[in-house]
């Protein structure tokens, strides 16, 4: 059995630019969710997909965006990067929506310049 | 809306001494809890879970937490600290209610253990 792994492990990224980071579920789980940990605090939801719909959100502007796949990986898309996103992503995959303990995988740190 | 305290951001303790890490929630209906464990510059793994039924849960690496729903407490202890329990603590707070699969954690705690 496979664990939740993301990719890639470290990323550094101008402002105004986009950026996609990638997730593969654990086997078996058709649920992800995406956390952003800035340094010190703990981690915020952002949003979750389940069967390759968003199926809710945090507190995060439109251009955080994300996709599942029939597969159930996902991704996290975020356009026009600014400073403050600088921070660890973490993806956290669910065997179903109604289930909220979570496996997280390693996470990406995203350094915006 | 739901929340997540951990009082003690930082916390010391001799390695062989025992340990508690405190958490208070707030959330309107029956709480999902969890506490996990983040060494430096990786992802979290779960210590261990409270859905319902005894209020004491063990979890791995000699870990449990009690639930005290008078006092919405969650708090993590260890009779015996090894140092390789140094990491970041998370506890945090699931929400089956308005946004399924949703957690809402706290700011942590840091774990430092003498020799």
């Amino acid at each position: 059995e496979t664990g939740v792994t993301q990719s890639p492990t470290h990323l550094i990224k101008t402002r105004g630019q986009q950026v996609t980071l990638r997730c593969s579920s654990q086997s078996g789980h058709n649920t992800v969710s995406w956390y952003q940990q800035a340094l010190g605090q703990g981690p915020q939801f952002i949003f979750q997909y389940y069967r390759e719909e968003e199926n809710g959100r945090g507190n995060f502007p439109p251009r955080f965006s994300g996709l599942q796949f029939p597969n159930y990986s996902s991704e996290l898309n975020v356009n026009a990067l600014e400073l403050d996103d600088s921070a660890l992503y973490l993806c956290a995959s669910s065997l179903d929506q109604g289930r909220p303990e979570a496996f997280f995988g390693q996470g990406t740190r995203l350094t915006v310049v | 809306a739901q929340s997540v305290t951990q009082p003690d951001i930082h916390i010391t303790v001799s390695e062989g001494a025992s340990l508690e890490l405190r958490c208070n929630y707030s959330y309107g209906a029956t709480p999902y809890l969890f506490w996990y464990v983040q060494s430096p510059g990786q992802g979290l793994q779960l210590l261990l879970k409270y859905f319902s039924g005894d209020t004491l849960v063990q979890g791995i690496k000699g870990f449990e937490a009690e639930f005290k729903r008078s006092q919405s407490s969650f708090n993590l202890r260890k009779p015996s600290v090894h140092w390789s329990d140094a990491a970041e603590y998370f506890c945090a707070v699931g929400d089956l209610v308005t946004n399924a699969g949703k957690s809402t954690f706290g700011d942590g705690t840091t774990l430092t253990v003498k020799p």
